[in-house]
C-alpha cells in the first residue's frame, strides 16, 4: 500500500456535474496539499492543509473546494466545471511543512466533456 | 520570488549514455533543492535532495550536488536504463513567511532507448 492513495484514478465528468476527489495518506503527516498537473505547464499548487487548517489558497476558482476531516483524508469536491479543468490532479502530504519533501499520491487523470 | 528554471525537453539517449540534466534556481537565503521523478501514469516521487550549500543527494544512481555559488542542482547519472525513462523535476522549498511549499521547475522528459 503506498502512503498516499489518491481515487478515482481516472475520472470523466460533464460540466454540469459534480464530483469529489478523494486523497488518504497514512504516513501519520500533519500537512496535504492539492496539485494541478496540466499539459506542458508547470506544477500548479492549489490548496495546502496544515493541522486540518486551510492555510494557502493559491487563486484558485471556487468551482473547486477542498475539505480537511482530519489530517488523514483530504477531498476536492468539483462542480461546474470546464473543458481548461482537465488535467491530473495530485495530492501530497508532508510532515510540519518541513524540507524534508512531499510523497505524493498517484493522481486523478480529470477529463471535463 | 522563488523559481526554477530546468532544461527543456524533451531528452533522448541510449541506454548506457552519461545523463545531465540542467537546473538553476532563483531564492533568497538557503532554499533546501529536490529532483522528483514522474513515472508514466504515476504521481512525483521524491528522487533526492539537499539541504545546505555543498551537500550532495545521491538516489538510485542519480546524483546532485547543491552549488550556491552558481545556484545550480544539475542531476547526473553515469550510465542510464531503459526504466530511467520518466519526466525529471527540479524543485525548491524556502521557509521565507511562513511557507514550505515547493517550487517546480516544468520538467524535463527523458526517453532511453536500447
Amino acid at each position: 500500500e503506498t502512503g498516499v492513495t489518491q481515487t478515482p484514478r481516472h475520472l470523466v465528468m460533464g460540466m454540469t456535474n459534480k464530483k469529489s476527489l478523494k486523497c488518504e495518506q497514512h504516513l501519520g503527516h500533519n500537512a496535504m496539499y492539492w496539485y494541478k498537473q496540466s499539459a506542458k505547464k508547470p506544477l500548479e499548487l492549489m490548496f495546502v492543509y496544515s493541522l486540518e487548517e486551510r492555510v494557502e489558497n493559491n487563486s484558485v476558482p471556487s468551482r473547486f473546494s477542498p475539505e480537511c476531516p482530519n489530517s488523514s483524508h483530504l477531498f476536492l469536491h468539483l462542480h461546474t466545471l470546464q473543458p481548461e479543468d482537465s488535467a491530473l490532479y495530485l495530492c501530497a502530504s508532508s510532515q510540519d511543512r518541513q524540507s524534508y519533501g512531499y510523497t505524493f499520491g498517484s493522481g486523478t487523470r480529470l477529463t471535463v466533456v | 520570488g522563488n523559481s526554477v528554471t530546468q532544461m527543456e525537453g524533451p531528452v533522448t539517449l541510449s541506454e548506457e549514455a552519461f545523463l545531465t540534466i540542467n537546473c538553476t534556481y532563483t531564492a533568497t537565503g538557503y532554499p533546501s533543492l529536490f529532483w522528483y521523478v514522474q513515472y508514466p501514469g504515476e504521481g512525483l516521487q521524491l528522487l533526492l535532495k539537499a539541504t545546505k550549500a555543498d551537500d550532495k543527494g545521491s538516489n538510485k544512481g542519480f546524483e546532485a550536488t547543491y552549488r550556491k555559488e552558481t545556484t545550480s542542482f544539475h542531476l547526473e547519472k553515469g550510465s542510464v536504463q531503459v526504466s530511467d525513462s520518466a519526466v525529471y523535476f527540479c524543485a525548491l522549498t524556502y521557509s521565507g513567511a511562513g511557507s514550505y511549499q515547493l517550487t517546480f521547475g516544468k520538467g524535463t522528459k527523458l526517453s532511453v532507448i536500447p
